[in-house]
């Protein structure tokens, strides 16, 4: 078993459409939650991140974390086609030099 | 351009040829990571630097795989006698270690663009 399992997709929404992606994760060490973008052929780059479990929000992204389920959920509203990339849910400790563990990654069309 | 930046960025080799990658992080970054990433795969983690001292290397870094950071600043990666399964992209990451804050604060990893290796 992966220690972060995601559905790799892919997944074709409309434009304007509330797309949730999911993760679930399996070592309880974990504290920090992370959502990665990745362009085809670039490196992923940040979108945000949660400590422990609770919602966090930027923009047209909303970030949640329960860690009692180990569940890891990403919402992304008004999708626009720009959106449309690879989303890499992630997880780390507070040791090991935040060592990552990255899902498979689930690949999202939005369609203008 | 002050990112991490990664040399080559595709590499084609035959197997059984030895191979070097290059990684510059940001600069005053102290930690210094590689992973893999494979086709419709997330990356995963190869081994971490801070400083010149690796201080984790994955089980996944056999043993004709290795990783150098001279000096602390740029790091090479390099394989020996290349096989088809080496075939991913190498990715490298940066970060500077929080120092005080709170724990709640999570040190960013900034990403290069990759190299690319195809072996033949």
């Amino acid at each position: 078993q992966k220690e972060v399992e995601q559905d790799p997709g892919p997944l074709s929404v409309p434009e304007g459409a509330i797309v949730s992606l999911n993760c679930t994760y399996s070592n309880s060490a974990f504290q920090y939650f992370m959502w990665y973008r990745q362009y085809s052929r670039k490196g992923p780059e940040l979108l945000m991140y949660t400590y422990s479990s609770g919602n966090k929000e930027d923009g047209r992204f909303t970030a949640q974390v329960d860690k009692s389920s180990k569940y890891i959920s990403l919402f992304i509203r008004d999708s626009q086609p720009s959106d449309s990339a690879t989303y890499l849910c992630a997880s780390s400790g507070n040791t090991g030099g935040f060592k990552t563990i990255f899902g498979a990654g689930t690949r999202l069309f939005v369609k203008a | 351009d002050t990112g991490v930046s990664q040399n080559p960025r595709h590499k084609i080799t035959k197997r059984g040829q030895n191979v070097t990658f290059r990684c510059d992080p940001i600069s005053e970054h102290n930690r210094l990571y590689w992973y893999r990433q494979t086709l419709g795969q997330g990356p995963e983690f190869l081994t971490y630097f801070q400083n010149e001292a690796q201080l984790e290397k994955s089980r996944l870094l056999s043993d004709r795989f290795s990783a150098e950071r001279p000096k602390g600043s740029f790091s090479t990666l390099e394989i020996q006698r290349t096989e088809q399964g080496d075939s991913a992209m190498y990715l490298c990451a940066s970060s500077h270690p929080r120092t005080g804050g709170p724990s709640s604060s999570y040190n960013e990893q900034f990403f290069g663009p990759g190299t690319r290796l195809t072996v033949l």
